[in-house]
């Protein structure tokens, strides 16, 4: 079974300094990995995916996330923050033991002060 | 292009009715998934299509939730003699194909409110 822990439920940032919601997923062989985004009252949105190319995935808005396969993490970060930043996250993995139904972590409420 | 949608956007039901919950994926796309999203918490898978295959129905809590996807298109989720617990926004997603890589497009959702 394919399981993925976002380790955070609320992070609280100031406006123009950095954003690290981390990731871990349980696996023995690299699945694929992405992050969405969930405003107020709105869907998800996809930011970044990670599908075996290049390490340091580079997504929409800003935000980057690297996988390192020896520490099981995906964890995303962007270098400043925005007002516009605030929402929930969520970390999702897929394609671990052959499924393709991706399993998604409980999310991470990112709260960014003015 | 268009995006997926939903309908309806809101839905207020007494305990006990049945509701029906529509989704319209993006075009091509041969994966619809849909899921449960309760207050304050993360997605609950409830089911997934994939082109005509027998589709996925472990994630549905009971035998009152069904769905069904006509023409490899439009789904329709149904919820049978609805309870309180079921209060909830539900999501259908879907996906160029249903392989890990892809990733899936969200629809806005439709909220339940079962009084």
């Amino acid at each position: 079974a394919q399981s993925v822990t976002q380790l955070d439920s609320h992070v609280s940032v100031s406006e123009g300094t950095p954003v690290l919601l981390r990731c871990n997923y349980s696996s023995s062989y690299s699945p694929s990995l992405f992050w969405y985004v969930q405003h107020p009252n709105k869907g998800l949105q996809l930011l970044l995916k990670y599908t075996s190319a290049a390490t340091l995935v580079k997504g929409i808005n800003g935000f980057e996330a690297e996988f390192k396969k020896s520490e099981t993490s995906f964890h995303l970060t962007k270098p400043s923050a925005h007002m516009s930043d605030a929402a929930e996250y969520f970390c999702v993995v897929s394609g671990m033991g052959g499924s393709y139904i991706p399993t998604f972590g409980r999310g991470t409420s990112l709260i960014v002060h003015p | 292009g268009a995006g997926v949608s939903q309908s309806p956007s809101n839905k207020v039901t007494e305990k006990g009715k049945d509701v029906e919950l529509r989704c319209d994926p993006i075009s091509g796309h041969t994966a619809l998934y849909w899921y449960r999203q309760s207050l304050g918490q993360g997605l609950e898978f409830l089911i997934y299509f994939q082109g005509n295959s027998a589709p996925d129905k472990s994630g549905l809590p009971s035998d009152r939730f069904s769905a069904e996807r006509t023409g490899g298109s439009v789904s329709t989720l149904t919820i049978q003699r609805t309870q309180q617990e079921d209060s909830a926004v539900y999501l259908c997603a879907s996906s160029f194909r249903g392989l890990a890589a892809y990733e899936q497009y969200f629809g806005p959702g439709t909220r339940l409110t079962v009084t």
